[in-house]
This record gives structure tokens, C-alpha cells and sequence, in this order.
């Protein structure tokens, strides 16, 4: 159990264009969902924190009216990445929490190639 | 907040022990340490965790020292498989986000 998917794993977009990366959970419900971001050899950063039903939070210097969340459904959190360019270019991962045993675990989806020309 | 320090990479011969250190001398009493690695261009996979006692499942066992300053992972044979980058992250039970540092790479040798 605990999978989580992200649609579509690799796009190629124009740049000024937008695009929307969806991330599901599987067989849970997730009231919470993160998104990360990963530049080439370099680390995952979180970008934002989802909340079903609310507006996301996000981390400081992400743009938050540039990478737009939704998280309308206890399955379902979606980013856009609004007017795209070229240094937007990167690895997108979502990952979903659940509470097992009284901890919260988080599960990562496999990721999103996103490459603006 | 990262608060892990991992060797930024290691190599291992292929069916040999793969013993992976990870620093945490911050730890608080309720955090965790979970593990976690990424394969090239893939989502990180959950490894193993734990609290104060050893633990192991069938990837790999997990060793924190009794001050809980640090632990290692061990992944017992090696595999060409088990090539990728290694996260040690601590964090309490509920709440908070995973904080990725910046891992070690693990390059098994045939």
C-alpha cells in the first residue's frame, strides 16, 4: 500500500506556456501533500506544503504565484507551473502523508521531468 | 533544516556490506531517523527507520548508537541495484515535512 503517482512523468513545454503536474495517492487519503523540487545533482527542496481544502504553504523564495497548488481532494494535489522558462527546468517530486501508528509517514512519488525549450 | 551530516559519497564491491554513516549529534528525545534513497531520475523509496533501538527489515538494518548522535545503515550484500543516493533525515513523529540534506552517493562495484 501507499503508492503515490505523479502524471505526466516527463513533459517538454514552450516557454511563456503553462503546465500542470498531477500528483496522486493511490490506495490512501492524504489530508497533506508536499511538493519538492530537484536541480541536477543536487538535493530534493521543498517547495510547498498542500492541504486538502486550503491554501498552500509555501517555503521562502518559492513563488507562490508562479507555481500554483491545488489540493481539492483527499487523492488529488496538483501543481502549474505558471509562464514557464528555461530555468523552471527541473525535477518535480510530490510526496504524500499518511498516519500509521500514531506517526506520520510520507510517501514520494516517482517525479516529474519538466524541460521548457 | 537538514540536520544530518552524510559523507557525500562511498563505493562498495558488489556482495559486500554497504555501511552508510549518518551524523545527527542534535537529535531531539521524540525524533526519528528514517532513510531513504533515490535512484537515478526516481522518487526517493523509504528504507527503514527508527527511534533509539536497532532495526531491520528485508533492504537493510538500521544502527543508532546508544546517545543517538548518529547511525548507520547497512545494506548486508550489495548489489549493482543498490547504486544511488542515500538520505538520512531525522524528524519528530508527526507533523513536519521531510528536510533532505544533501546525501550520500553510493556506487556499488562489480
Amino acid at each position: 500500500g501507499a503508492v503515490v503517482s505523479q502524471h505526466p512523468s516527463r513533459v517538454i513545454c514552450k516557454s511563456g506556456t503553462s503546465v500542470k503536474i498531477e500528483c496522486r495517492s493511490l490506495d490512501f487519503q492524504a489530508t497533506t501533500m508536499f511538493w519538492y523540487r530537484q536541480f541536477p545533482k543536487q538535493s530534493l527542496m521543498l517547495m510547498a506544503t498542500s492541504n486538502e481544502g486550503s491554501k498552500a504553504t509555501y517555503e521562502q523564495g518559492v513563488e507562490k504565484d508562479k507555481f500554483l497548488i491545488n489540493h481539492a481532494s483527499l487523492t488529488l494535489s496538483t501543481l502549474t507551473v505558471t509562464s514557464a522558462h528555461p530555468e523552471d527546468s527541473s525535477f518535480y517530486i510530490c510526496s504524500a502523508r499518511v498516519e500509521r501508528g500514531g506517526r506520520h509517514e510520507q510517501y514520494f512519488g516517482p517525479g516529474t521531468r519538466l524541460t521548457v525549450t | 533544516d537538514a540536520k544530518t551530516t552524510q559523507p557525500p559519497s562511498m563505493d562498495c564491491a558488489e556482495g559486500r556490506a554497504a555501511n552508510l554513516p549518518c551524523n545527527h549529534s542534535t537529535i531531539s528525545g521524540n525524533e526519528y531517523v528514517y532513510w531513504y534513497r533515490q535512484i537515478h531520475s526516481q522518487g526517493p523509496q523509504y528504507i527503514i527507520h527508527g527511534l533509539k533501538n536497532n532495526e531491520t527489515n528485508e533492504m537493510a538494518s538500521l544502527i543508532i548508537t546508544e546517545d543517538r548522535k548518529s547511525s548507520t545503515l547497512i545494506l548486508p550484500h550489495a548489489t549493482l541495484r543498490d547504486t544511488a543516493v542515500y538520505y538520512c533525515i531525522v524528524r519528530p513523529p508527526t507533523g513536519n515535512q521531510f528536510y533532505f540534506g544533501t546525501g550520500t552517493s553510493l556506487t556499488v562495484i562489480p
